[in-house]
């Protein structure tokens, strides 16, 4: 099956600074999503992303299908912004597969 | 419009019990999934189904089953439960097989 990477898998961040998530696909996707999977468990839809370029607020994606990766910006992180935060990806065989996840810790 | 929902939100169980977690999405999603996370780690698909009627295997599916009698609901049985299913379930639902997908808030369970 489709392998998905994220990197780092742990990042600590102080609070107003800047960062880029990175996740990497191993085949061709039909579509790729981020998630935030907040401190209590819930998973929250930041980007429906297969291709291209969207902006939420402080957060935005950037996907190269063609490349096989997609980036995840946070700007002046706040301290709600820590969790997990998932890329997950639909190959050919139509199920989404999710990579391992980035811890992000925003200390104030 | 409440979206994905799910009951119980938390349960223990007894090894060898069995118990059917609730799903059920007011969104008319034709794609239902169910998926379980274990501790650290990204989410498993267990079972999806593509509308009334119609269910497949995804990644982990033995000791658990599936059914779906109407659009809304997508019930996730566990039978004879055993500690390997320690874990928490998400279900989530989407329009079609490339849209998004929408997600519950999970059930965790521990079986003991």
């Amino acid at each position: 099956g489709i392998q998905v990477e994220q990197s780092p898998p742990d990042l600590i961040l102080q609070e107003g600074a800047n960062s880029t998530l990175r996740c990497n696909f191993s085949d061709s996707v039909n579509n790729l999503q981020w998630f935030h999977q907040n401190p209590w468990g819930q998973l929250i839809n930041l980007f429906y992303i297969p291709s291209g370029t969207k902006q939420n607020g402080r957060l935005s994606a950037t996907t190269v299908a063609t490349e096989r990766y997609s980036l995840l910006y946070i700007s002046s992180s706040q301290t709600t912004d820590s969790g997990v935060y998932f890329c997950a990806v639909v190959p050919n065989d139509y199920k989404l597969s999710f990579g391992a996840g980035t811890t992000v810790t925003v200390r104030a | 419009n409440a979206g994905v929902t799910q009951t119980p939100k938390f349960r223990i169980l007894k090894i060898g019990q069995s118990m059917t977690l609730q799903c059920a999405q007011d969104m008319n999603h034709n794609y239902m999934y169910w998926y379980r996370q274990d501790p650290g780690m990204g989410l498993k698909l267990i079972y999806y189904s593509v509308g009334a009627g119609i269910t497949d295997k995804g990644e982990v599916p033995n000791g658990y089953n599936v059914s779906r009698s109407t659009t809304e609901d997508f019930p996730l049985r566990l039978e004879l439960a055993a500690p390997s299913q320690t874990s928490v379930y998400f279900c989530a639902s989407s329009a079609g097989s490339l849209g998004e997908q929408y997600f519950g808030p999970g059930t965790r369970l521990t079986v003991t």
